[in-house]
This record gives C-alpha cells, structure tokens and sequence, in this order.
C-alpha cells in the first residue's frame, strides 16, 4: 500500500516571500501521479499542481513548482512571491497510473496549514 | 469544464434519521467516484469507491449498511447515511474524474450534523 507524509503540520510565510512543503511518499510502483491540493477554510479541494512520475521536469503553474525527486520519493511544493489568498491547508496526494476504478483512488498525507502574515 | 456538483452543502438533523448526499458530475461522465471522510483538521479519508452499475467497494472499517451508495448512473452516485447518530457527524467530500488518467475533481463537501 501507498503512504504519504507531510510533516510539517503547520508552515508560516510573509507576504511575498516564498515557501517550501514537504512531502515524502512510498509506493513500489514505477508509473503514478502525484498531486498537491489546496484546501481553504471554505473546504473546497482545489487543484494546485500535477506531477507525472515518468516526466523528469518539475511541473510549474504560475508562482506553483514542484521539486520532484522520484529516487527520493521526494515531492515538494514552493509558493513564490506568497499571497494572502495562499493561507489554505496544502495535502499532497499519491495516485496510481493503473487504470482500474478502484486505484485511481487518491492517496492523501495529513496535510499543512499554511499561514501567509502580511 | 470537470465540475462535480454535491448536495446539500449541510445538513442538520436528529438522531436516527436517514440523509442522503448526492455526487453530480455536471459536464462528465464518470464510471468511478469517490466518496472521502473528513474530520476537522484531519485529511481526508477514503470511504468507498462508487462504481457505475455495480457494488461500491468500501474500505477497511466502513460499514456498508451504515453507508449505502448507489451510482446508477454515469453522472449521479448517492451516499446515504442510514440510521444517522451523532458519530456520524462529519465533512463528506466525493470526486471524480473525467478519464482513467485525468485528475480529480471534487464536489464542495456537505457538513453533516447529528443532534
């Protein structure tokens, strides 16, 4: 089975600064998805950033990147240039590329609150 | 596009009653969905998976008589909480996703209370 850790409960930034999360996973395949949501106090899950394993570029959307490190199990989020509507909880999230219904199930880690102080 | 439409937003009510949450994907077709639990401040937890036209498949520790989903359709799976207490009180997310390799897409969640 998958797991995912985040272990950073709790990450503050300054406004317009940037910021890094965490995010370690394990899995013993070699083709999956990795993905970062974002959760605002409104509890939407709202899509941030994408990651295929068998891509080597690190995804980018906007001030959103990803450091992937597939060796490392290593998949980290960076806020540049952070705003105040960043403040949200951050889940990174592990799913399979086999296409049967059940393991296109997402995998999430326990999440981080992010805080932006203006 | 992809949008997942969920109903109600929130429910209140007593101890004993039966509520039912429906999962629409409005501009998609979708032969899975899924439905997640969650706990304030927690992540979410995956309950079952919602399969067209057949039995959901329920994760370890969910009782399927407790929550009963049918996805009758490729746009519609319902979660029904049977015998609601106030337990059961929680945020209820389902998602789906348009293709096989294709991200997920998550309705707004309903935020059920048990009195």
């Amino acid at each position: 089975a998958q797991t995912v850790t985040q272990s950073q409960p709790e990450m503050s930034v300054q406004e317009a600064e940037t910021v890094t999360l965490s995010c370690t996973y394990d899995t013993s395949e070699s083709d999956y998805y990795l993905f970062w949501y974002k959760q605002p106090p409104s509890r939407q899950m709202i899509l941030v950033i994408r990651q295929e394993a068998y891509k080597q570029q690190n995804a980018t959307e906007n001030r959103f990147s990803v450091n992937f490190q597939k060796a490392a199990k290593s998949f980290s989020l960076k806020i540049s240039d952070s705003q105040l509507g960043d403040a949200a909880m951050y889940f990174c999230a592990y799913r399979s590329a086999i296409s049967s219904g059940s393991a296109r199930q997402l995998t999430f880690g326990s999440g981080t609150q992010l805080t932006v102080l203006p | 596009g992809a949008v997942v439409s969920q109903h109600p937003s929130r429910v209140i009510c007593k101890s004993g009653t039966s509520v039912k949450i429906e999962c629409r994907s409005l501009d998609f077709q979708a032969t899975t969905m899924f439905w997640y639990r969650q706990f304030p401040k927690q992540s979410l937890m995956l309950m079952a998976t919602s399969n067209e036209g057949s039995k959901a498949t329920y994760e370890q520790g969910v009782e399927k008589d407790k929550f009963l989903i049918n996805h009758a359709s490729l746009t519609l799976s319902t979660l029904t909480v049977t015998s609601a207490h106030p337990e059961d009180s929680s945020f209820y997310i389902c998602s789906a996703s348009a293709r096989t390799h294709q991200p997920q897409h998550f309705g707004d969640g309903t935020r059920l209370s048990i009195l």
